[in-house]
C-alpha cells in the first residue's frame, strides 16, 4: 500500500471554478510535504513546501493546508484557468526518502 | 534560475540497442542528481541517486548493470539504458539538487520519453 494516497484520481472542472485536491499519508516520521504540478510530458514543478508546524501556505491561486495530526494535506485551486490542467503530485519526505503520491489529474474545461 | 535540461526529449529505439539520456543543470552546480521513471498514470519512481564523482546508489529492484549512471561533473549526469526492451519504454525524469543546498530541494528536468520497439 502506498504511503501517500491522493484523491480524487482525476477531476474535471469548468474554467473559473475552484477545486480541492486531497493527500493523505502514513509516512512517519514526517519531515515535510510538497505539492508539485506536472504538465503532460514535462517534469514536476514545485508549488509549495510545508513543514510540521505550518498549517497553510499560499502561492498565488494555490493554497495548501496541512494537518500533521490527521496526516492530511489539501491543495485548493481558486478561479481555475485552462493552464491549471495538469497532474498534481503530493510528496512527503521521510528522513532521506521522498514518498510520491500517484497524483491527481486535473482537467479544466472552457 | 535553477533550470535542468534533458536530452533527448524523446527517443525511439530498436529492442536490444542502448540509449543514453543526458541530464544537465544549466545555471547551477549539482552534487546530487536523481533519476526517476514514470509509467502512464503512475507516480514517479526513484531509480537511483548519483553523486558527482562516486558510484550511483540504486533503489531496490533496479538493475545497475542495465541502467548505467555516470555523474562525471557537477552539471551533467547520464543514464544509459543498455540492451533496451519494450518493457523499458517509459518517461524518464531527472532532478538535480544544488550544491550546498538541502538534498531534497530538487529541480526536475522536462523528462525523456523512451519508446522501445
Amino acid at each position: 500500500k502506498n504511503q501517500v494516497e491522493q484523491s480524487p484520481q482525476s477531476l474535471i472542472i469548468l474554467e473559473g471554478k475552484n477545486c480541492t485536491l486531497q493527500c493523505n499519508y502514513t509516512v512517519s516520521p514526517f519531515s515535510n510535504l510538497r505539492w508539485y504540478k506536472q504538465d503532460t510530458g514535462r517534469g514536476p514543478v514545485s508549488l509549495t513546501i510545508m513543514t510540521f508546524s505550518e498549517n497553510t501556505k499560499s502561492n498565488g491561486r494555490y493554497t495548501a493546508t496541512l494537518d500533521a495530526d490527521t496526516k492530511q494535506s489539501s491543495l485548493h485551486i481558486t478561479a481555475s484557468q485552462l493552464s491549471d490542467s495538469a497532474s498534481y503530485i503530493c510528496v512527503v519526505r521521510q528522513w532521506h526518502d521522498m514518498r510520491f503520491g500517484a497524483g491527481t489529474r486535473l482537467t479544466v474545461k472552457p | 534560475g535553477a533550470v535542468v535540461s534533458q536530452h533527448p526529449s524523446r527517443v525511439i529505439c530498436k529492442s536490444g540497442t542502448s540509449v543514453k539520456i543526458e541530464c544537465r543543470s544549466l545555471d547551477f552546480q549539482a552534487t546530487t542528481m536523481f533519476w526517476y521513471r514514470q509509467f502512464p498514470k503512475q507516480s514517479l519512481m526513484l531509480m537511483a541517486t548519483s553523486n558527482e564523482g562516486s558510484k550511483a546508489t540504486y533503489e531496490q529492484g533496479v538493475e545497475k548493470d542495465k541502467f548505467l549512471i555516470n555523474h562525471a561533473s557537477l552539471t551533467l549526469s547520464t543514464l544509459t539504458v543498455t540492451s533496451a526492451h519494450p518493457e523499458d519504454s517509459s518517461f524518464y525524469i531527472c532532478s538535480a539538487s544544488p550544491a550546498g543546498g538541502p538534498w531534497e530541494t530538487q529541480y526536475f528536468g522536462p523528462g525523456t520519453r523512451l519508446l522501445v520497439l
